[in-house]
């Protein structure tokens, strides 16, 4: 397709799961965002990928969150032991290049820990 | 630190006023960039606009204006004779030139129109 595509849309798993989200992002741009959106709130960056690689994972909330782009265009966001607390949308932009180009958004994984 | 704040959490108007929206905005970086996103119920974001901040002239995109002012920190969105389309939740973003780009959003402000 044309824009960000993002599957799941909706994901309900419980407390103490694995779960991973996978975006694919508008063929030939290079960057990779994700963003978690908690319900009432902006959203806040998790990681960026610059081809890759993870240019930038300051956003990552601890160590049960983990990212990969292993060829540089489909991302896979990984959470373990997940926690109620993990329960938000899941954002995922691409753009050509990074460098304050526009992003494109996808519509998002809801993901609800029971 | 960056930080961006949209005081305004919810807006109602009735269709053909017009609305403004604020977002003011704190960074120590001398360049940066400003956007605003659309984020209908559908969820995803629309991109409007991307203002760097060596250009203060005012933008004027249809029914949509913004008017960037570097003394007070601001960039606000107005929208001239709204309509019940433009009901969404609007995000003012930031994000430091020269950066990975990734951007530091506010809280959002819900828009209702009504007809």
């Amino acid at each position: 397709g044309a824009g960000v595509s993002q599957t799941p849309s909706n994901k309900v798993t419980e407390k103490g799961k694995y779960v991973e989200l996978r975006c694919d992002p508008i063929s030939g741009h290079t960057a990779l965002y994700w963003y978690r959106q908690s319900l009432g709130q902006g959203p806040e960056f998790l990681i960026y990928f610059q081809g890759t690689g993870a240019a930038d994972d300051s956003g990552l909330p601890n160590d049960r969150f983990f990212a990969v782009r292993p060829e540089g265009s489909v991302s896979t966001l990984k959470i373990q032991r997940t926690e109620r607390g993990d329960s938000a949308v899941y954002l995922c932009a691409s753009s050509l290049t990074g460098e304050n180009t526009e992003a494109f958004f996808g519509q998002g994984t809801r993901l609800t820990v029971v | 630190a960056q930080k961006v704040t949209q005081a305004q959490t919810e807006i109602s108007v009735v269709e053909k006023e017009d609305v403004t929206l604020d977002c003011v905005y704190e960074t120590r970086d001398t360049t940066y960039y400003l956007f605003w996103y659309k984020q209908p119920p559908s969820g995803e974001l629309v991109f409007l606009i991307r203002r760097n901040s060596f250009d203060e002239q005012n933008e004027i995109s249809g029914r949509y204006s913004w008017n960037f002012q570097k003394s007070t920190s601001s960039f606000n969105f107005t929208i001239t004779a709204s309509q019940v389309v433009d009901s969404a939740v609007y995000f003012c973003a930031l994000n430091q030139l020269g950066n990975t780009g990734k951007l530091i959003f506010g809280q959002g402000t819900t828009l209702q129109v009504k007809p």
